[in-house]
């Protein structure tokens, strides 16, 4: 089965932090993408990236940067995690310009006390 | 911003039909209908897609006015495992580009036995 791993499904970090959200996929997809989802607001674009090295900006970037070294690894960075930074984060991956075939991970539920 | 509307809930018995109804009036000519779908604690998945012609899938089928300015997605036999959160997306299925798919609230559908 293809497949995107998340490293976590649960995480508490404290105020001030840096957090590392691990995302890999198995299906040699070029594009992926960070999510955030939190009640009543749906899912937010953090950043995404469609090949190695290359990163753009989401419509909420604020306080997050992204990694990605290996194709099939993408790593979200909270440089100094906030309280409102507590939220369930979603990675996805799909080919190059096909938006029909996201795969998603289970997602990490983050907890910044 | 999304560029859909949808209901925010919808009930349907088990067994039945459910038909999830999507507002798109801005829709570009480029531009896809898409649907994903997530159940509870998971990722979103991909579900079907269409530009102007009816599309059926073994997971459902997605009706497209001509004028393109709505669409409903069919369920044909509802079941329990169908209860989801339902997002109605247009985006470019660009091959040379990529545009990130922009998720709204979605419908939340319930499937009671």
């Amino acid at each position: 089965d293809v497949k995107v791993t998340q490293s976590s499904r649960y995480l508490v970090k404290r105020t001030g932090e840096k957090v590392f959200l691990e995302c890999v996929q198995d299906m040699d997809h070029e594009n992926m993408f960070w999510y955030r989802q939190d009640p009543g607001l749906g899912l937010r674009l953090i950043y995404f990236s469609y090949d190695v090295k290359m990163k753009e900006k989401g419509d909420i970037p604020e306080g997050y940067s992204v990694s990605r070294e290996k194709k099939e690894r993408f790593s979200l960075i909270l440089e100094s995690a906030s309280t409102n930074q507590t939220s369930m984060y979603l990675c996805a991956s799909s080919l190059l310009g096909r938006t029909y075939g996201y795969t998603f991970g289970s997602g990490t539920r983050l907890t910044v006390v | 911003d999304a560029k859909t509307t949808q209901p925010p809930s919808m009930d349907c018995a088990e067994g039945r039909a459910a038909n999830l109804p999507c507002n798109h009036s801005t829709i570009s000519g480029n531009e896809y209908v898409y649907w994903y779908r997530q159940i509870h604690s998971q990722g979103p998945q991909y579900i079907i897609h269409g530009l102007k012609n009816n599309e059926t899938n073994e997971m459902a089928s997605l009706i497209i006015t001509e004028d393109r300015k709505s669409s409903t997605l069919i369920l044909p036999h509802a079941t329990l495992r169908d209860t989801a959160v339902y997002y109605c997306i247009v985006s470019p299925e660009s091959y040379s580009g990529n545009t990130p798919l922009v998720f709204g609230k979605g419908t939340r559908l319930s499937v009671i036995a």
